[in-house]
């Protein structure tokens, strides 16, 4: 079936340390998100991306839609150890139906 | 309000019971889903309601049984689980169904539900 190829699957980094990780596809999608998600906790939206080539910041976080469609990326600058948590992108296709990465693992180590 | 809110936050149960999980959102949103997810996977779809009808059930065995009372009250119903069964469920809500506008399809979660099928 339909996957994103999300890495890397994991990050240790040091606090204030620049993380970034990216999702890739096969297929073109219409819209791409990126989700974090904590312990105990549902996914959360960072940032929505409705435009080829659309780069968007949210405080610390920026992200990007791939101009071909079929790719994004998430930076998280100055990391801090809230940022801690799972990171997911997930492409929307104009069917409505959500496909999501494996998800990047990140950890801040203060 | 902007939340999606799931009830119980924790639920333990033996195959032979019967229980269910509750979603509610007062997002004014049309389209409610249903996802599991187990522990560091990404969340997999299970059923979309659109405007309170099922459009979408991903082959979901039948001991799973959504129901959509309204358009702001989300329910799975369980029956005779498996073990296997036991993960984190997640209810979201998006302002319109599936075929909808890029922007009015932006999935908001709930918590989840913690399931424990002994």
């Amino acid at each position: 079936g339909q996957q994103l190829n999300q890495s890397p699957q994991s990050m240790f980094i040091q606090e204030g340390e620049d993380v970034s990780m990216n999702c890739t596809s096969s297929s073109i999608f219409n819209t791409w998100l990126w989700y974090k998600q904590e312990p105990g906790e549902g996914p959360v939206l960072l940032i929505a991306l409705y435009k080829a080539g659309e780069l968007t910041s949210n405080g610390r976080l920026t992200a990007q839609f791939g101009i071909t469609r079929k790719d994004s990326f998430l930076n998280i600058s100055a990391s801090i150890p809230s940022d801690v948590g799972i990171y997911f992108c997930a492409g929307l296709r104009n069917t409505g139906k959500l496909i999501f990465g494996q998800g990047t693992t990140l950890q801040v180590k203060p | 309000d902007t939340e999606v809110t799931q009830t119980p936050k924790h639920l333990v149960m033996g195959m032979t019971n019967k229980k269910s999980l509750k979603c509610e959102q007062h997002m004014g949103h049309r389209a409610m889903y249903w996802y599991k997810q187990k522990a560091k996977k990404p969340p997999e779809l299970m059923f979309v309601y659109s405007y309170e009808k099922l459009s979408i059930n991903e082959s979901v065995p039948s001991r799973f049984s959504p129901e959509c009372p309204n358009s702001s009250l989300l329910n799975l119903h369980l029956h005779a689980l498996q073990p296997e069964d036991s993960a984190l469920y997640l209810c979201a809500s998006s302002q319109a169904g599936t075929g909808g506008l890029s922007g009015a399809n932006v999935l908001t979660f709930g918590a989840g539900s913690r399931l424990t099928v002994l």
